[in-house]
């Protein structure tokens, strides 16, 4: 079966420091992969996806970047984090084109302080 | 802006009953639509959908609705039980590669 990973769960980290968070997929093949972030009380807003290692779309201009190293690991990547990146950030996979079913991780809460 | 809303942040039924949860969309070539479940904590989990060619739309317990003439599509959960206490999400999925607009979501709670 299908498993999607994320790590780390809870992270606080102060203004102006990097970021990585990590997503891996397991079990399936030339996943779609998506990086959404949910603010306090809001809806989920696409960050990135990629159809495929090195192939990354933004959906929105801001402060943090995605890569596709591997064909089941994305990672969502930060310089220098502000206030505003505090958040759920939510890894999602998909296989099936066009089904609107992600499969979507345990998330990760990241506090900027 | 979102593409997507949802009429009420809150709403507060009994175990029992039957719960209606409504989202309006703004884009009159949406054409597909889907339904998510998030627990306090977790990731939102896929609940049902419906494609525009289609007014109704059922599943265990649950029914999805959509008029296209008035841009609004609903969610109505049987029988509702302590299990179904959870933030729904209305997204529209008519961009193509699963990419997603959500609404910013309705928490239902659900009383003894």
């Amino acid at each position: 079966s299908q498993t999607i990973h994320q790590w780390p769960a809870t992270l606080v980290q102060p203004v102006g420091s990097p970021l990585s968070l990590e997503c891996t997929v397991e079990g399936t093949s030339n996943p779609n992969l998506y990086w959404y972030r949910q603010a306090a009380g809001r809806g989920l807003q696409l960050l990135f996806y990629s159809v495929g290692i090195g192939q990354i779309s933004s959906e929105v201009p801001q402060n943090l970047s995605a890569s596709r190293p591997q064909d089941r690991q994305f990672i969502l990547s930060s310089k220098k984090l502000l206030l505003s990146d505090s958040g759920f950030y939510l890894c999602a996979w998909s296989v099936l084109p066009n089904t609107g079913e992600l499969f979507f991780g345990e998330g990760s809460r990241l506090t900027v302080l | 802006g979102e593409s997507v809303g949802l009429h009420l942040p809150t709403l507060s039924v009994q175990e029992g009953d039957n719960s209606i949860i409504n989202c309006a969309y703004s884009n009159s070539a949406s054409d597909y639509f889907i339904w998510y479940k998030q627990e306090s904590g977790k990731g939102p989990q896929f609940i049902i959908d419906i494609r525009s060619n289609m007014d109704k739309r059922q599943g265990q317990r649950v029914t999805v609705l959509l008029n296209k003439t008035v841009k609004h599509l609903s969610l109505q959960i049987a029988a509702t039980q302590p299990g179904d206490s959870a933030v729904y999400f209305c997204a529209d999925g008519s961009g193509g590669y699963n990419k997603l607009i959500f609404g910013a979501g309705t928490r239902l709670a659900v009383h003894p």
